[in-house]
């Protein structure tokens, strides 16, 4: 299995919602990441995890918490976002600490 | 900011030709990869290079890296209309630290 997933794919969320992102992967991967990305805007590194350890944290608001509960799965929870918030988030994996890396679709988030 | 820079910004060809494309670095670097994005999607890994290395080749793919010229270049040869995306380099640097640059949006018109 070569795919890694997210769900969901759309999230629509008011200021005062908590919802949460996941992500999937079976490769065996060590590393999971976090990116955000704004319209026509390269993607920006948000969180890092290694080995089921959080390696890098990119100066990311409170408001954005991470979770990796084992080797396959990674969460974004999201709590009290604000309008600018609204940005597709990517997850990736890899095999090693900052290789290659294989990218989810993205789930398109819009906070009203 | 330690973000890579590219240019151009867009380029656009016809079938058949050649595109290049370019990113420029500020710090040292462990290794340097390119990816490749449709419409605003998942990111697709197409090449890594590092830093001892000056250049790769995959399939259509050529990529140069100088490490004194704190640069390196992407080739696609023979584009194709489905190489219509936009293009990120990417930097793994000293200190623990990864961005992707500014992107180059490539068109190719069949």
């Amino acid at each position: 299995d070569t795919e890694v997933t997210q769900t969901p794919k759309h999230l629509v969320m008011g200021m005062t919602n908590k919802k949460s992102l996941k992500c999937e992967q079976h490769m065996g991967h060590r590393a999971m990441y976090w990116y955000k990305q704004k319209a026509k805007k390269p993607p920006e590194l948000m969180f890092v995890y290694s080995y089921e350890k959080l390696s890098i944290n990119e100066s990311v608001p409170s408001r954005f918490s991470p979770e990796c509960p084992n080797s396959s799965l990674l969460n974004l929870h999201l709590h009290a976002l604000q309008p600018e918030d609204s940005a597709l988030y990517l997850c990736a994996t890899s095999r090693d600490h900052l290789d290659e890396q294989f990218f989810g679709p993205g789930t398109r988030l819009t906070v009203l | 900011s330690q973000q890579g820079e590219e240019d151009p910004q867009a380029l656009s060809i016809q079938e058949g030709e050649n595109a290049t494309m370019n990113c420029s670095y500020k710090t040292s670097i462990n290794n340097l990869q390119w990816y490749r994005q449709n419409s605003g999607r998942g990111l697709v890994h197409l090449i890594l290079i590092r830093s001892n290395e000056r250049e790769k080749h995959s399939g259509r793919l050529r990529v140069t890296l100088d490490t004194s010229k704190k640069s390196s270049s992407l080739l696609i040869t023979a584009s194709r209309a489905a190489d219509t995306a936009s293009y990120f380099c990417a930097t793994d640097h000293t200190g623990n630290q990864f961005y992707f640059g500014t992107g180059t949006s490539l068109t190719v018109i069949p």
